[in-house]
Order: C-alpha cells, then structure tokens, then sequence
C-alpha cells in the first residue's frame, strides 16, 4: 500500500524559528511537491522536486527552502518562520514524469507560527 | 490567469445524487483530476479526465466538456461517509497542476 508520512501532525513554532517539515515516501516515486492549504484557496505548490538533489521553485517558494539528499525524502524548511507562515503543509509523491500521474499526499503537518 | 471555480459548499441528503461543478480558464490543458478530502486528513485520487465524455467509477462518475472548461463529479446513492471537500485540478500546458479551493459537501440523514 502507498505511503505518504509526515514528521509531525501538529507543529508550533515563534516567529523566526527555523522549521524543518519532514517528508518520507515508500515507493520508489521520482516526484515528490510540497504545498500549503489555506481556507477559501486552492493547494498551492511551494516547491517540487523530479529526482535527487533537484529542486524546482512552484508557486509561492519566498521564505522557503527544499533539500532532497535521498530519494524518499523531501524536506521543507522555512529559514525564518513568520506568522503569515502558519498553515496546513502537505506533502505528496507521484511516479514519474508529466504529471499525469495520480499524486499520493501524506496526512499533512499543521504548523502554527506565534 | 488562470483559475478554477468551485462551489464553495453544497449540502445533500444521503442517499440523494449530487453534482459538483467546475470550471476552468487554464493555459493549456493535459487532464483534469478529482480528489477527495475528508478534514484533517490527506487528499485522495478519485479520478483523471483528458477527453471528452463521462467515466463512471462505481458510485462516483467524472464528466468533462473541454470545449466549455468545465467538468463535474456526480455522486450517487450518497453516504454520510461522503461528506467531504472534493477538489478539482487542472494540468494545465507546463504539466503543472492547478488546484480549486474545494467544494465542501455536507451530508445530511
């Protein structure tokens, strides 16, 4: 069964805090993307990654930062968490290539910044 | 731009059918998805849409008219346990997904 996991359910961080959001996935997906979920808006991409050690900025990357060392893993990091950041942060992984591909999301981090 | 409009809520009776519509102005369009999301939890697959027509998966079924930009999710024979927010998506030409905000459904018994 695919699995999507998330480091944490519920997160509350101060105002100019680094924040890692970890992102772990066990099947072998080369795509791996990291949104955020605001009432009233669509998911939005922060960033997403195609392979190891490749990154590509999505919609909305200001304040943020990725880092995928390994395949399963992708890592979101605000360098300087502000309140504006506070969100649901979900993560997701699809097999290959043009998008066409069904993305898995995990159960997603709520992350509270004070 | 680009957008997606969505209801922002609807409310059926279980046991009903319900439609939920969406409309897109995308540049460029590679398919159409629908999710489901329960709250607190994670978006799940419930269909892909590229060409014309209805797809019909069980109690669920996709329509899409790309000509109009616009697709909807019909579900039948509705159970409380489908009270959730489903969210439409469009691939658009970039292969990049864009997201409605969702439609809320509320079951009622």
């Amino acid at each position: 069964d695919v699995k999507v996991t998330q480091s944490s359910r519920y997160l509350v961080k101060r105002t100019g805090e680094k924040v890692f959001l970890e992102c772990v996935q066990d099947m072998d997906h080369e795509n791996m993307f990291w949104y955020r979920q605001d009432p009233g808006l669509g998911l939005r991409l922060i960033y997403f990654s195609y392979d190891v050690k490749m990154k590509e900025k999505g919609d909305i990357p200001e304040g943020y930062s990725v880092s995928r060392e390994k395949k399963e893993r992708f890592s979101l990091i605000l360098e300087s968490a502000s309140t504006n950041q506070t969100s649901m942060y979900l993560c997701a992984s699809s097999p290959t290539g043009d998008g066409t591909d069904t993305q898995y999301f995990g159960p997603g981090t709520r992350l509270t910044v004070l | 731009g680009q957008n997606i409009d969505q209801p922002t809520e609807m409310t059926a009776t279980e046991g009903a059918i319900v439609q939920i519509n969406c409309t897109y102005q995308t540049s460029g369009f590679n398919g159409l998805f629908w999710y489901q999301q329960h709250a607190g939890e994670a978006p799940t697959f419930l269909s892909y849409n590229v060409l014309d027509g209805l797809e019909e998966k069980g109690r669920f079924s996709s329509f899409l008219s790309r000509s109009k930009g616009y697709s909807y999710l019909l579900l039948k024979e509705l159970q409380m346990k489908d009270s959730a927010s489903y969210l439409c998506a469009v691939l658009d030409s970039n292969y990049q997904l864009i997201w409605g905000a969702g439609t809320k459904l509320i079951i009622k018994p």
